[in-house]
C-alpha cells in the first residue's frame, strides 16, 4: 500500500492564481481531512469529508474549497490564492471503528507552498 | 468543545538524559489523545494513542504517556534520549463522535545535544 499520497511537494503561486492540491489513499478509508500547518500554530482544520459526496468546513475553511466523489481522492482547490495561504498542507486519512472511539489519522508527506 | 495545551514550545536535553514533554487538555467528554512526531522536513508520525483503555501507554522508540483524568494532563516521557529523537512533537486531542476531528498543540521542538 502506497498508503496517503500527495502532490505537488512544493508550489510556487502569484497571488490570485488558483491551483488544486492533490491527495489520494489506498486504505479503503472513510474519513479523509485537510490540514495546514504554521509556525507555532501546529495543525489546524480546513476541510473534511466522512465519505463520498459528504463533505465540512474545519477551524480555517475561508479560501478553500474541496470536493469527494470517491473514496479514494480527496482534493484541495484554492481559488485565488493570498500570501495568508502560504504554509505546509497536510492530508490525513483514518476509519471508523466499531466502538466509535476515534482512531489515529495517517498523514502524506505534505505540500509546501508558496504564494508571492 | 477541546483544547491542547503544551506547556513546553522547546525543550533541550542532553543525550542518554530523560524527555519530558508536558501536555493538558480540555474535553468535555472522554477523549482519545495522540502523541505525534514530526522530523525536520517530514509528515507526521504515531507515537501513541490513548482510547480509555489503560492509562498508561506504551508507543514506538521507547515513548510513553500517561494519562490523569484528575489533572487534564497526558505528559510524554523516554527513560534515555537518543540523537534521532530531535524533532517536533504534537500533542492532540479528538472528542468521541467528532469523526476524527484533531485538535493539535503547538508543539515542542526537542533538541538533543550530545
Amino acid at each position: 500500500n502506497a498508503g496517503v499520497t500527495q502532490t505537488p511537494k512544493f508550489q510556487v503561486l502569484k497571488t490570485g492564481q488558483s491551483m488544486t492540491l492533490q491527495c489520494a489513499q489506498d486504505m479503503n478509508h472513510e474519513y479523509m481531512s485537510w490540514y495546514r500547518q504554521d509556525p507555532g500554530m501546529g495543525l489546524r482544520l480546513i476541510h473534511y469529508s466522512v465519505g463520498a459526496g459528504i463533505t465540512d468546513q474545519g477551524e480555517v475553511p475561508n479560501g478553500y474549497n474541496v470536493s469527494r466523489s470517491t473514496t479514494e481522492d480527496f482534493p484541495l482547490r484554492l481559488l485565488s490564492a493570498a500570501p495568508s495561504q502560504t504554509s505546509v498542507y497536510f492530508c490525513a486519512s483514518s476509519y471508523r471503528t466499531g466502538t466509535g472511539l476515534n482512531n489515529e489519522q495517517f498523514f502524506g508527506p505534505g505540500t509546501r507552498l508558496t504564494v508571492l | 468543545a477541546q483544547s491542547v495545551t503544551q506547556l513546553d514550545s522547546h525543550v533541550s536535553v542532553s543525550e542518554g538524559t530523560p524527555v519530558l514533554l508536558r501536555c493538558n487538555y480540555s474535553s468535555s467528554y472522554s477523549p482519545s489523545l495522540f502523541w505525534y512526531v514530526q522530523h525536520p522536513n517530514k509528515g507526521l508520525q504515531l507515537l501513541l494513542k490513548y482510547t480509555s483503555a489503560a492509562t498508561l501507554v506504551k508507543g514506538i522508540n521507547g515513548f510513553e504517556a500517561e494519562f490523569k483524568k484528575s489533572e487534564t494532563s497526558f505528559h510524554l516521557t523516554k527513560p534515555s534520549a537518543h540523537m534521532s529523537d530531535a524533532a517536533e512533537y504534537f500533542c492532540v486531542v479528538s472528542d468521541p463522535g467528532s469523526w476524527g476531528k484533531l485538535q493539535f498543540g503547538a508543539g515542542t521542538q526537542v533538541v538533543v545535544t550530545p
